[in-house]
């Protein structure tokens, strides 16, 4: 089993829906989850970061954590077309482990105007 | 905040030289640099993790002498991929982190291909 599991879709919706990523992870040890959005051909940028249960919302994003689930999830309301990009989940646990993330393998997802 | 450079952003080289991309932090100091690997449409493959004044440590299956790693200030890293060949050809991407976050801060990637 995969330490980080995400569905790399492809994920198409209309402009305006409501869109949710999600992630999967086997270690109860990880405590830190991150979301990031890569635009083709371009580093990957960071939106979100949380390390507790429960939601954080940044603007049009949210953030949600589930430890006792170990299910992570990132919503985008009113989705737009520049949102399109690939977007990855990262986790970390403070285990000495040098600060290595661990990647999902991305969810690519397409807003059509 | 948090702006990572990277350089160049393309290159392309011949068979058997050395090419040198930098990473640099612009506006804050990096203790630890991470430099990764990404081929079309996969996710990062984390190649090393360097601190700052300190040896690089590579990940399982990375070749250090091909692949060198050097963290001389808290600003810059440099990967140095010598005697390039065709296979070598990927977007290499750094990103930087400080002291005591778990969050990495990355730069645009380099695109290489070796003919």
């Amino acid at each position: 089993q995969k330490e980080v599991e995400q569905d790399p879709g492809p994920l198409s919706v209309p402009e305006g829906a409501i869109v949710s990523l999600n992630c999967t992870y086997s270690n109860s040890a990880f405590q830190y989850f991150m979301w990031y959005r890569q635009y083709s051909r371009k580093g990957p940028e960071l939106l979100m970061y949380t390390y507790s249960s429960g939601n954080k919302e940044d603007g049009r994003f949210t953030a949600q954590v589930d430890k006792s689930s170990k299910y992570i999830s990132l919503f985008i309301r009113d989705s737009q077309p520049s949102d399109s990009a690939t977007y990855l989940c990262a986790i970390a646990s403070n285990a000495g482990n040098n600060r290595k993330l661990i990647w999902g393998l991305g969810t690519s997802l397409a807003v059509n105007p | 905040g948090a702006v990572v450079s990277q350089h160049p952003s393309r290159v392309i080289c011949k068979s058997g030289t050395s090419v040198k991309i930098e990473c640099r932090s612009l506006d804050f100091q990096a203790t630890t640099m991470f430099w990764y690997r990404q081929f079309p449409k996969q996710s990062l493959m984390l190649m090393a993790t360097s601190n700052e004044g300190s040896k690089a440590t590579y990940e399982q299956g990375v070749e250090k002498d091909k692949f060198l790693i050097n963290h001389a200030s808290l600003t810059l890293s440099t990967l140095t991929v010598t005697s390039a060949h065709p296979e070598d050809s990927s977007f290499y991407i750094c990103s930087a982190s400080l002291a005591r976050q778990e969050t990495q801060y990355f730069g645009p990637g380099t695109r290489l291909l070796v003919l």
